[in-house]
């Protein structure tokens, strides 16, 4: 089955850009997805990549799609504090997303 | 913002009561799910359903229940809560297209 893996943790000081990056085994995947959830509150869709894409911007948000290694990025630039939260990448199969074990962003000031 | 409602947002009860989740969207959308979250964040599909009368369990085996008599609702029902069904549970919806959106949450905890 399809296996979505990504580091737990992240801490970028307040400015930098962040990188969160994704790892996922099938190749079929249609779409490719990054999911912001913060703290006692559900998942927010930040933004999708088609999979014949290898770039998406979308204001501070830039998502990298490298098919040939299986690898996906999120690029936040100019991290603030309320960027701290969960971040989860999720691929599509069989009309169902897998979800990462989710990257935890922190953001100090 | 999507709009798709949970309710309750928390729970708590006592372990053998029957309880009943619900996830109701106005977005017209054909498909819904329930996912189980654990404390270490990661999600796990419990149920899925497609459509009216369509429902069929998820990747993570469950002892819940759930129905689809209409498209907007589709609520998660567990007989008899122990303390291992303590957990947050997120109720989504698709349409045709791309994007899932997700409800904010049941957080549920059984004594």
């Amino acid at each position: 089955g399809e296996d979505v893996e990504q580091s737990l943790f992240l801490s970028v000081r307040e400015g930098d850009s962040s990188v969160i990056n994704c790892t996922y085994t099938d190749s079929s995947s249609t779409y490719l997805y990054w999911y912001k959830q913060e703290p006692g509150a559900g998942l927010q869709l930040l933004t999708y990549i088609f999979s014949n894409m290898d770039m998406k911007q979308d204001q501070r948000l830039t998502v990298l799609l490298n098919k040939k290694d299986k690898h996906l990025s999120l690029r936040i630039a100019d991290t603030q504090t309320g960027d701290s939260a969960i971040y989860f990448c999720a691929v599509a199969r069989a009309g169902k997303l897998i979800f990462g074990q989710g990257t935890e962003l922190s953001v100090k000031p | 913002e999507a709009d798709i409602y949970q309710t309750p947002r928390y729970l708590v009860i006592g372990t053998g009561k029957k309880i009943t989740l619900e996830c109701s969207q106005t977005m017209g959308h054909d498909k819904m799910y329930w996912y189980q979250q654990d404390p270490g964040m990661e999600l796990h599909l419990i149920h899925y359903s497609y459509g009216v009368n369509s429902t069929e369990k998820g990747d993570l085996s469950s002892e819940s229940t759930v129905s689809r008599i209409r498209t907007e609702h589709f609520p998660l029902t567990l007989e008899s809560a122990r303390p291992s069904h303590t957990s947050q549970y997120l109720c989504a919806s698709r349409s045709t297209g791309v994007e899932q959106y997700f409800g904010p949450g049941t957080r549920l905890t059984v004594t």
